[in-house]
């Protein structure tokens, strides 16, 4: 079993939907998550960073964590074309620890 | 964050030979790592490079095939060394952030052996 999994899609949506991408993680020991956006051709980019379960919002993102239930998601509200990219999700440990675990990544398409 | 460039962006090599990857930040970073992402796969960790010692390399990753310098805080090249098509991947660079725990990445370098 992979530490951090994430359904790979392709997820289609038209201009204007909420958006929900998930991932789901085994080790307790995690402690931060982030998400990162990439574009094709492109390295990725950091998107979000939550050190702790709840929700972060940063304009039309937000991110969610539940540790209790191992669950990380991230919501785009007013999804517009410019959000067609692929989404990873990332996974670290405590203090000490660099080491990042990735899930496959999410490819969405905003569809105009 | 930190500005991290990479060379070349893509490549087409024979299977045999080796390529070297090269990697500049704009900042003085203590940390950099090398990556590769393949087709449909999680992004994986080749190894850590820290100025002035060896690098560390994950399980399932040797010095022979990846050889990595590091020759001051922000620069390190990657070799990929006698190719094989399986090699064919994207190799990204990536660096810490300020709170060293979250990662920022280079374009990557896309490779293609045939």
């Amino acid at each position: 079993q992979k530490e951090v999994e994430q359904d790979p899609g392709p997820l289609s949506v038209p201009e204007g939907a909420i958006v929900s991408l998930n991932c789901t993680y085994s080790n307790s020991a995690f402690q931060y998550f982030m998400w990162y956006r990439q574009y094709s051709r492109k390295g990725p980019e950091l998107l979000m960073y939550t050190y702790s379960s709840g929700n972060k919002e940063d304009g039309r993102f937000t991110a969610q964590v539940d540790k209790s239930s191992k669950y990380i998601s991230l919501f785009i509200r007013d999804s517009q074309p410019s959000d067609s990219a692929t989404y990873l999700c990332a996974a670290g440990g405590g203090a000490g620890s660099y080491q990042l675990t990735f899930g496959k990544g999410t490819k969405l398409s905003v569809i105009p | 964050s930190a500005v991290i460039s990479q060379k070349p962006s893509r490549d087409i090599c024979q299977r045999g030979t080796s390529l070297t990857i090269q990697c500049q930040v704009d900042s003085q970073v203590t940390m950099m790592f090398w990556y590769r992402q393949q087709p449909g796969q999680s992004l994986t960790l080749i190894a850590t490079a820290n100025q002035g010692s060896e690098a560390t390399y994950e399980s399932g990753f040797v010095i022979d095939k990846f050889p990595i310098s590091r020759p001051n805080l922000t620069f390190s090249t990657l070799t990929v060394s006698n190719m094989s098509p399986e090699d064919s991947s994207i190799y990204l660079c990536s660096v810490d952030g300020r709170r060293n725990t979250e990662a920022f990445f280079g374009q990557g370098t896309r490779l293609t052996v045939v």
